[in-house]
């Protein structure tokens, strides 16, 4: 069965610290791999992917993943956290098995970034 | 673009009572999703479709039904709203392939007392 799980349900960093949030998967084929943010009372917003080619993916507002295939791993991260990054953060897999569209989501990560 | 909406952003049913949820999209979009999420749970696919016309089962479909009359709309009803179905429901959308991100509307909080 195609799976994603987020190990950590909050992580704490202090502002301009790097911050990962991490993300693992379980899927039977190449994985389609995103990660989105949701800030308070806001729908998801979708900050990255990964479909193929290089494994670091650059997303927006200064977030980037690292797809390994070894470790069937998807971390996102960014070099120096801003308070504002505060947020619950989702990793989703693409289900593409049966012919089925379906995303497969974690269960969030909230990161709270300190001043 | 206004993206994706969600009406209504609020309520509050009584047990038993029935509802519409409405959700629509201007980015002509193939794809549409219904989630719900519940603390600690993430997001959980109720019902999607992948064309006018379509649609198809998701994770935890009891108690819902859907329907997609035209390609920006999609609609969730409720029946007969239970306790369990308190809850932030999420509406999506994405264009047609594997690799395409989704695009979500900004929730309606439904109390079910």
């Amino acid at each position: 069965a195609q799976s994603v799980a987020q190990p950590e349900d909050q992580v704490k960093v202090a502002e301009g610290n790097p911050l990962t949030v991490k993300c693992t998967y379980s899927v039977s084929g190449n994985p389609y791999l995103f990660w989105y943010v949701q800030y308070p009372n806001r729908g998801l917003q979708f900050l990255l992917k990964y479909i193929t080619g290089d494994n670091l993916v650059k997303g927006s507002y200064g977030f980037e993943a690292e797809f390994n295939k070894s470790q069937t791993s998807f971390h996102l991260k960014k070099p120096s956290a801003l308070v504002s990054d505060s947020a619950l953060y989702f990793c989703a897999v693409r289900d593409l098995t049966s012919g089925t569209y379906k995303y497969i989501f974690g269960t969030g990560t909230r990161l709270k970034v300190l001043a | 673009n206004a993206g994706v909406t969600q009406t209504p952003k609020f309520r509050v049913l009584k047990t038993g009572q029935s509802m519409t949820l409405l959700c629509a999209q201007d980015m002509n979009h193939e794809y549409m999703y219904w989630y719900r999420q519940d603390p600690g749970m993430g997001l959980r696919l109720i019902h999607y479709s992948v064309g006018e016309g379509t649609t198809a089962k998701g994770e935890v479909p009891d108690g819902y039904n859907v329907s997609r009359l035209k390609k920006q709309n999609f609609l969730l009803g409720l029946e007969s709203a239970a306790p369990s179905q308190t809850s932030v429901y999420f509406c999506a959308s994405s264009r047609s392939g594997a690799y395409n991100e989704q695009f979500f509307g900004p929730g309606t909080r439904l109390t079910v007392l």
